[in-house]
């Protein structure tokens, strides 16, 4: 399985832009790229995902970097409530059967 | 997208007990799955769980301590069976849809503790 690399932990002040990477250096050209989140006491939630272009939606951006070599998730103004757990996740389109394998994730910290 | 419903949200259990955990979703969905989450840590698959057909469970787990139904396209259950400590977890159910690609959709979670 292609494999994601990210920090244990990451801190920002809310309302400010929060830059959150992920290196996948293996990665294939039929992988996407998907993150989710789990807020305290919840099950992950999807956020975003993307295959070679950047991505919007009203989540978050998501920046892939030409080689897609490395993607950056983008919460451009950072709230209490986005303190959660970050998880990059590569899903290949080949296999039907594929399934969602996490890794540690980063921690958000968001100091008021 | 799609609702899960997972019942208990919790349950304290004796050793040697077995708890049977549903899942239930408001739409059919062509994939139900069934993780592990232990204190502090990330999730673990359990198995994925097939409509009509036995689950296919992920490496270290097996279906005698972890049997699964998969009835219709909205249920399943995860039963862990002769509880001890060391399964104090939470469990959690995720569905994908099929109509989202690729996206899935998780329940809140049965949070057990094992006494």
């Amino acid at each position: 399985d292609a494999k994601t690399t990210q920090p244990n932990s990451m801190e920002s002040n809310e309302e400010e832009p929060v830059h959150l990477p992920c290196n996948h250096s293996t990665i294939s050209g039929t992988d996407y790229i998907h993150w989710y989140r789990q807020l305290p006491s919840q099950g992950p939630e999807y956020v975003i995902h993307g295959l070679t272009s950047n991505v919007n939606n009203r989540m978050a951006s998501l920046a892939i970097a030409e080689d897609r070599k490395s993607s950056t998730l983008i919460l451009h103004r950072a709230t209490l409530r986005d303190a959660a757990v970050y998880y990059c996740i590569l899903r290949t389109l080949l296999n039907r059967d594929d399934k969602i394998i996490f890794g540690k994730g980063t921690r958000l910290h968001i100091l008021p | 997208s799609a609702v899960i419903s997972q019942k208990p949200s919790r349950d304290i259990c004796q050793r040697g007990t077995s708890l049977t955990i549903q899942c239930q979703v408001d739409s059919q969905v062509t994939m139900m799955f069934w993780y592990r989450q232990q204190p502090g840590q990330s999730l673990t698959l359990i198995a994925t769980a097939n409509q009509g057909s036995e689950a296919t469970y992920e490496s270290g787990f097996v279906i005698d301590k972890f049997p699964i139904s998969r009835p219709n396209l909205t249920f399943s259950t995860l039963t862990v069976s002769n509880m001890s400590p060391e399964d104090s977890s939470i469990y959690l159910c995720s569905v994908e849809t099929g109509v989202a690609k690729n996206i899935q959709y998780f329940g809140a979670g049965t949070r057990l503790s094992v006494l």
